[in-house]
């Protein structure tokens, strides 16, 4: 049981490169989320699914597109990197909602982003 | 939308202490979260609490609703305690969580 893995771990971009990032979870978990985490700032919320084939914009979506095209995955593009979106982003997921239960969000180890 | 804020940012504090994190809000929620981040970057869950408190080993938290405030303590601290401490919440019929900015805490030996 690997929980939330996200890949790449690192990664480097000149500006208007392209790059997709992957979050996978193996706990069946609905919900699925992108977080960017910069200095001095708390989590912010880019994009999340509530469950396959459906995505939401979140606190700072520009920039950001995402696809959810299995339960089990969850990927975050970027279509032209910019400066600005160097950062370390999070993936978590959380459980059904169906279960009545508080949703806990597991986070993945993080990927770190540098956009030159 | 929901303000989250902590206090204090940053914390230092001798091994042995008893450590108190602070966490407050401005509109009513479901429920409460603390997490850990670990100065190698990963982030787990330590509570989920939406009335009274929880305890788990040297770590407890509490919450007043009525306050908008929560707070988690340490007993014991211990230099593997180091990490942000980081406060989030959950509105009424809000699947997403607001962050607060973090607590950083360092024990020293």
């Amino acid at each position: 049981n690997a929980g939330v893995t996200q890949t790449p771990k690192f990664r480097v971009l000149k500006t208007g490169q392209s790059m997709t990032l992957l979050c996978a979870q193996d706990m069946n978990h609905e919900y699925m989320y992108w977080y960017r985490q910069d200095p001095g700032m708390g989590l912010r919320l880019i994009h999340y699914s509530v469950g396959e084939g459906t995505t939401a914009k979140g606190e700072v979506p520009d920039g950001y597109n995402v696809s959810r095209l299995k339960k089990q995955n969850f990927l975050l593009g970027l279509e032209s990197a910019a400066p600005s979106q160097t950062s370390v982003y999070f993936c978590a997921s959380s459980y059904d909602p169906t279960s009545g239960l508080e949703l806990v969000q597991f986070f993945g180890p993080g990927t770190r982003l540098t956009v030159l | 939308k929901n303000e989250v804020e902590q206090s204090p940012q940053n914390l230092t504090a001798q091994e042995g202490e008893f450590i108190t994190i602070n966490c407050s809000y401005s509109v009513g929620i479901s429920a409460l979260h603390w997490l850990q981040q670990h100065p190698g970057g990963g982030i787990v869950s330590l509570f989920m609490l939406s009335s009274g408190k929880k305890k788990h080993g040297r770590l407890i938290a509490t919450i007043n609703i009525q306050e908008k405030h929560s707070s988690l303590h340490i007993t014991a601290s211990h230099p593997r305690d180091s990490a942000v401490y980081i406060c989030a919440v959950r509105n009424f019929g809000n699947e997403k969580l607001t962050f607060g900015t973090g607590t950083r805490l360092t024990i020293i030996p």
